[in-house]
């Protein structure tokens, strides 16, 4: 099973704030994606990327922006918060088709 | 796209009891997958079942690729089986995941 992580756990933050939500993976996979969740609704991808240099925007359009500098490395940076991003942030990885997610971010912003 | 369509969208149960719940997809898929979203949040993978059958302990799984649909079982539920329990699958070389509404599981004591 794939080790993610994703710091921080929860954020609480003010509008126009710029924010980076931190995600790692210690597996050594390929491709890795950004997913959005309102709650109890399903999951959207909002990015993802196939490898180091490479990055994509997903179905859901989102203002957010990613790098991937680091094949462990997929961090998710907001320039200037709104209250329309609050929401739960959560970063997968696999290697081929299985996606293995890490622990979420819950994003309020006021 | 691709669609997908749990049911049913929620569930109560009596600890003990048995449930199935059901994935309909509306194209050929290359990836479906099985989650577990517990109450902090956190998705838990429970299969990677593109096709044929699996289990794991209390839980398994059956997707019959020809007809587009995957089930769920969960026999002598647990409160700790509470949750919102997706489907999600792939069908292009994307790897990206779609993910049905979800089913959302109650389980009593």
């Amino acid at each position: 099973e794939a080790d993610i992580y994703q710091t921080p756990r929860y954020l609480v933050i003010g509008t126009g704030k710029k924010i980076t939500l931190e995600c790692s993976q210690t597996m050594g996979h390929d491709k890795m994606y950004w997913y959005q969740q309102d709650p109890g609704m399903e999951l959207h991808l909002i990015h993802y990327s196939y490898g180091v240099n490479s990055t994509e925007k997903g179905d859901l359009s989102s203002e957010s922006t990613v790098s991937r500098i680091r094949t462990e490395h997929f961090p998710l940076t907001l320039e200037s918060a709104r209250p329309s991003h609050t929401s739960q942030y959560l970063c997968a990885s696999s290697e081929w088709y299985e996606q293995y997610f890490g622990p979420g971010t819950r994003l309020t912003v006021t | 796209g691709i669609q997908v369509e749990q049911s049913p969208p929620d569930l109560i149960l009596q600890e003990g009891a048995n449930s199935t719940l059901r994935c309909n997809f509306s194209d050929s898929v290359n990836n479906l997958q099985w989650f577990h979203q517990n109450p902090w949040g956190q998705l838990i993978n429970l299969f990677y079942i593109p096709s044929g059958t699996k289990q794991n302990g209390r839980l398994s799984a059956t997707t019959v690729a020809t007809e587009r649909y995957s089930l769920l079982y969960i026999s002598s539920s647990q409160t700790t089986d509470s949750g919102v329990y997706f489907c999600a699958v792939t069908n292009n070389q994307g790897g990206k995941l779609i993910f049905g509404q979800g089913t959302e599981l109650s389980v009593k004591p």
